[in-house]
């Protein structure tokens, strides 16, 4: 089944914790993007690639850090998590850039305390 | 950059009765507008879409209508059922890839 798969699903940390949410396609995708949404701001993009070791930041990289080494995946790392970044995180992506919708995850709710 | 803004943020309608959600967006760029439909616990998918050179598109009991010159686009739900309660999702997109989101419409559909 063509698919977006994220893990974990839910996960509760600490302040200052590393972590990292996986992300990974299986449908050859060239563009992976992550987002997170929070209430009232709907989706917020974080980091984008556009192809293996090709990544750029979106509107609100700050706390983030992205890596693309393989086509597949596509994993979301927070060095030093805080508070302000619980949310929920989605993976997207889709076959070029051109392409139209993307398929997405099917999310990450993430607790820093 | 682009700014999509949607309403409105909640919507509740009868059973049968049309649901209508609004969008507008900034950027004179983008060609593309999905929508996506997020069940609870899920993540967005993608029910209806339409490009720039066209007006209106219609699939079944869902229509998504575009104004290039007013900068708005609409998506139209008839026959509503209550599996069609959702928060939905507008969004805008331009050559760049730069795919922009509204803030989303928690539909309910009451039985």
């Amino acid at each position: 089944e063509a698919q977006v798969t994220q893990n974990p699903r839910y996960l509760i940390t600490v302040t200052g914790k590393k972590l990292t949410v996986t992300c990974s396609q299986n449908m050859n995708h060239e563009y992976m993007s992550w987002y997170r949404q929070d209430p009232g701001l709907g989706l917020r993009q974080i980091y984008y690639s556009m192809n293996v070791e090709v990544t750029d930041k979106g509107d609100v990289p700050e706390g983030y850090k992205v890596s693309r080494k393989e086509k597949r995946n596509f994993p979301l790392i927070l060095e030093s998590p805080s508070p302000n970044q619980t949310s929920l995180y989605f993976c997207a992506s889709s076959l070029t850039t051109a392409s139209r919708g993307y398929t997405f995850g099917s999310g990450t709710r993430l607790t820093v305390v | 950059g682009e700014n999509v803004e949607q309403h409105p943020s909640t919507l509740s309608v009868q059973e049968g009765d049309s649901a209508v959600i609004k969008c507008t967006y900034s950027d004179s760029a983008s060609n593309y507008f999905p929508w996506y439909k997020q069940e609870l616990g899920k993540g967005p998918q993608l029910i209806i879409d339409i490009r720039s050179n066209v007006g209106e598109k219609k699939d079944q009991r869902i229509a998504v209508t575009l104004n290039k010159t007013a900068k708005h686009f609409s998506l139209h739900i008839t026959e509503t059922q209550p599996e069609d309660s959702a928060v939905y999702f507008c969004a805008a997109k331009n050559n760049n890839n730069d795919m922009r989101f509204g803030a989303g419409t928690r539909l309910t559909v009451k039985p």
